[in-house]
């Protein structure tokens, strides 16, 4: 166990609709990242937070968004949804910058 | 950008094999760590690793940063070593580049 919690588990949505994955880092963490897993691109970084400010954007699409919260906990909302966006999307979180990463358990999003 | 390439991007062992895993990359970096994705999902963190060598039990971990690359070590291996190796790369600040990993097999 990371220490990093990923809700929910499993996302089973339709095309078009917006839905929220939820990260709690580990404790005393101030970065989160998120990235997301896919077969044909592997892991790309999409977005990073350090202590509620956003820190680095990746390849993450306008209709994706985040934000961290003063508990330190982040979101990742995806709207619009289209059937490519169907990935593993993970949460990571560091002390710091250039800190080992610790992952949390990821989020399986399915769009039919 | 940062380039990575792994190899080999398959391999199976039997177990008790040995083994060593190769990162290669383009640019000069700080930050460079190891994972391992089991059959699950997970991903979990191996070594922190910018230069220099550390081990962990059976698994031990070398990168030349001179010369750009980095050697994950798997010695005895085991069926519960099966899954996907990644390296990722960061150069200051910048966020971490995964490779496309290394997918071990371990045979009983």
């Amino acid at each position: 166990d990371s220490g990093v919690t990923q809700t929910p588990k499993h996302l089973i949505t339709a095309t078009g609709q917006r839905v929220t994955l939820r990260c709690s880092p580990r404790s005393g963490d101030l970065s989160v990242y998120w990235y997301q897993q896919s077969l044909d691109q592997g892991l790309q970084f999409l977005i990073q937070y350090y202590n509620g400010e956003e820190r680095a954007k990746g390849n993450i699409l306008e209709r994706f968004s985040a934000q961290q919260f003063p508990d330190l906990h982040s979101e990742l909302n995806l709207s619009s949804l289209e059937l490519g966006d169907s990935a593993l999307y993970f949460c990571a979180s560091s002390v710091h910058f250039r800190d080992t990463q610790y992952f949390g358990p990821g989020t399986r999003l399915t769009v039919l | 950008g940062i380039q990575v390439e792994q190899s080999p991007p398959d391999l199976i062992l039997q177990e008790g094999a040995n083994s060593t895993l190769r990162c290669n990359f383009s640019d000069s970096v700080n930050n460079l760590q190891w994972f391992h994705q089991n059959p699950w999902g997970q991903l979990i963190n191996l070594f922190y690793i910018p230069s220099g060598t550390k081990q962990n039990g059976r698994l031990s971990a070398t990168t030349v940063a001179t010369e750009r690359y980095s050697l994950l070590y798997i010695s005895s291996s085991q069926t519960t070593d099966s899954g996907v190796y990644f390296c990722a790369l960061g150069e200051g600040n910048t966020p971490l580049v995964f490779g496309k990993g290394t997918r071990l097999s371990v045979i009983a």
